[in-house]
C-alpha cells in the first residue's frame, strides 16, 4: 500500500524560532498534498492544498506568511511554521494524493513550542 | 453543504463486547463513505470504505453499511480487543471533491 512519511515525529522548540516539517511520499507520486491540523481530541482542520510546483491554497483563516508550504517535487512537501508560538503547539498531519486522488495520511507530527 | 455527525465518545467497552459507532452524513449527490482509525500518537489509517449505496465496507473484523436510505454509516465490530483502542473517524467525499468531510471523532477505549 501506499505510504507517506513524516518528519520529524515530534519537535519542541522556543517560542520565536521556525520549524520545518517533511511530508514524503515513499512509493508514489503524489500530485497534491495536504496539511492538517489536530487540536486535542478534536477532528482535523485542513490547512492547505499543494500540487507540486505551484503555489498552496490555503484555508480561510489559515496564514499563509505563517504556515509556509513548499511541494518541491512530487514526493516531498514542507510546512514551515515561522516564529512559532505556544498557541501553534498541535498535531500536524499531511496526507498525499496520486492520480486517483486517494489520500494517504502521514504518521503526524506534534509540534510543542515552548 | 457536508457534514459528518458521529456520536460522542468515549465509547468504552470490555473485551469481546459488541461495538456500534454511530455516524450520519448530509451531503450533496452521491458521497463515497469512510471510516479512519487513530491510534495514539499516530496519523489516519484508512480502515474501510463504501463507495455506493448497500455497499459493505469491511477490514479487520470492522465492518460498514452505506445505507442511503438513512443517511447513515454506521461502524460494527462482533468482538473488540484491548487493541482497538483508539479513535475513529467518519468521513466522506461528495461533488466530486478529493478532500474529505470528517466526523469529529469517536474515542473508543476497550478494557480487558
Amino acid at each position: 500500500g501506499a505510504v507517506v512519511s513524516q518528519h520529524p515525529s515530534r519537535v519542541i522548540c522556543k517560542s520565536g524560532t521556525s520549524v520545518k516539517i517533511e511530508c514524503r511520499s515513499l512509493d508514489f507520486q503524489a500530485t497534491t498534498m495536504f496539511w492538517y491540523r489536530q487540536f486535542p481530541k478534536q477532528s482535523l482542520m485542513l490547512m492547505a492544498t499543494s500540487n507540486e510546483g505551484s503555489k498552496a491554497t490555503y484555508e480561510q483563516g489559515v496564514e499563509k506568511d505563517k504556515f509556509l508550504i513548499n511541494h518541491a517535487s512530487l514526493t516531498l512537501s514542507t510546512l514551515t511554521v515561522t516564529s512559532a508560538h505556544p498557541e501553534d503547539s498541535s498535531f500536524y498531519i499531511c496526507s498525499a494524493a496520486g492520480w486517483d486522488n486517494e489520500q494517504f495520511f502521514g504518521p503526524g507530527t506534534r509540534l510543542t513550542v515552548l | 453543504g457536508n457534514s459528518v455527525t458521529q456520536m460522542e465518545g468515549p465509547v468504552t467497552l470490555s473485551e469481546e463486547a459488541f461495538l456500534t459507532i454511530n455516524c450520519t452524513y448530509t451531503a450533496t449527490g452521491y458521497p463515497s463513505l469512510f471510516w479512519y482509525v487513530q491510534y495514539p500518537g499516530e496519523g489516519l489509517q484508512l480502515l474501510l470504505k463504501a463507495t455506493k449505496a448497500d455497499d459493505k465496507g469491511s477490514n479487520k473484523g470492522f465492518e460498514a453499511t452505506y445505507r442511503k436510505e438513512t443517511t447513515s454509516f454506521h461502524l460494527e465490530k462482533g468482538s473488540v480487543q484491548v487493541s482497538d483502542s483508539a479513535v475513529y473517524f467518519c468521513a466522506l467525499r461528495a461533488g466530486g471533491s478529493y478532500i474529505p468531510t470528517f466526523g469529529r471523532g469517536t474515542s473508543l477505549i476497550v478494557h480487558p
